[in-house]
């Protein structure tokens, strides 16, 4: 079957702009999960959706950063505007329902200059 | 609260040597525990789980972790160390269900030929 997908792999932006990326998760997996990975640390999650809905975004910075999940499936994470620690590898992963592991895709890798 | 430490930042053995990554976990609810790999640049890879069953678990690659609960451990190991097996490894912790993994913050291990 095919994996979690990501785009892009690679970004690169200035400060004070703002970013957008897309994640495809497994078919038929129910729960989708955002995860930010700062360089020598372990991914940290921003958000979980289960379907459409949202059940955990309590360490999202919601005052620059926005996720959606629309139709339950495609989701996208957005940063507005940018800051220099926004560098980071930004994981997706998904899973079915009930107590499976987490399926990662590639991860998009952030530049903030 | 769940949370996770990871002994050791950097690990390096020898081609052929035992590999002993450690993995101690904090958690008010019985815990699922995970072992993923990160090579270079590519998105976190499940090594192996334990959800309660046998508290010794098998995983890919020759790799075997065991869960001790009166130690709160649950140490990765592999009899034979191959130049292959060098990558960052993530011990994580999840209560039941669709929870969100909490990451240690990882190991590198160099394996010297």
């Amino acid at each position: 079957e095919a994996g979690v997908a990501q785009s892009p792999r690679y970004k690169i932006i200035e400060k004070r702009q703002s970013v957008a990326f897309w994640c495809n998760p497994i078919s038929g997996h129910a729960t989708l999960y955002w995860y930010q990975q700062i360089l020598g640390q372990g991914p940290k999650l921003l958000i979980q959706f289960q379907n459409n809905g949202v059940v955990d975004d309590s360490q999202l910075p919601k005052d620059r950063f926005s996720a959606e999940r629309l139709k339950g499936v495609d989701s996208t994470l957005k940063i507005q505007p940018a800051k220099l620690e926004d560098s980071a590898v930004y994981l997706c992963a998904s899973s079915p329902l009930g107590p499976y592991e987490q399926y990662f895709g590639p991860g998009t890798r952030l530049t903030v200059t | 609260a769940q949370s996770v430490t990871q002994l050791g930042s950097h690990v390096s053995v020898s081609e052929g040597a035992l590999v002993l990554l450690r993995c101690n976990y904090s958690s008010s609810v019985p815990p699922y525990l995970f072992w993923y790999v990160q090579y270079p640049n590519q998105g976190l890879q499940l090594l192996l789980k334990y959800t309660s069953a046998a508290t010794l678990v098998k995983g890919i690659n020759g790799f075997e972790a065991e869960f001790k609960k009166s130690e709160t451990s649950f140490h990765l190991t592999k009899p034979s160390a191959h130049m292959s097996d060098a990558a960052e490894y993530f011990c994580a912790v999840s209560g039941t269900g669709n929870t969100p993994l909490v990451f240690g913050k990882g190991t590198r291990l160099s394996v010297i030929a």
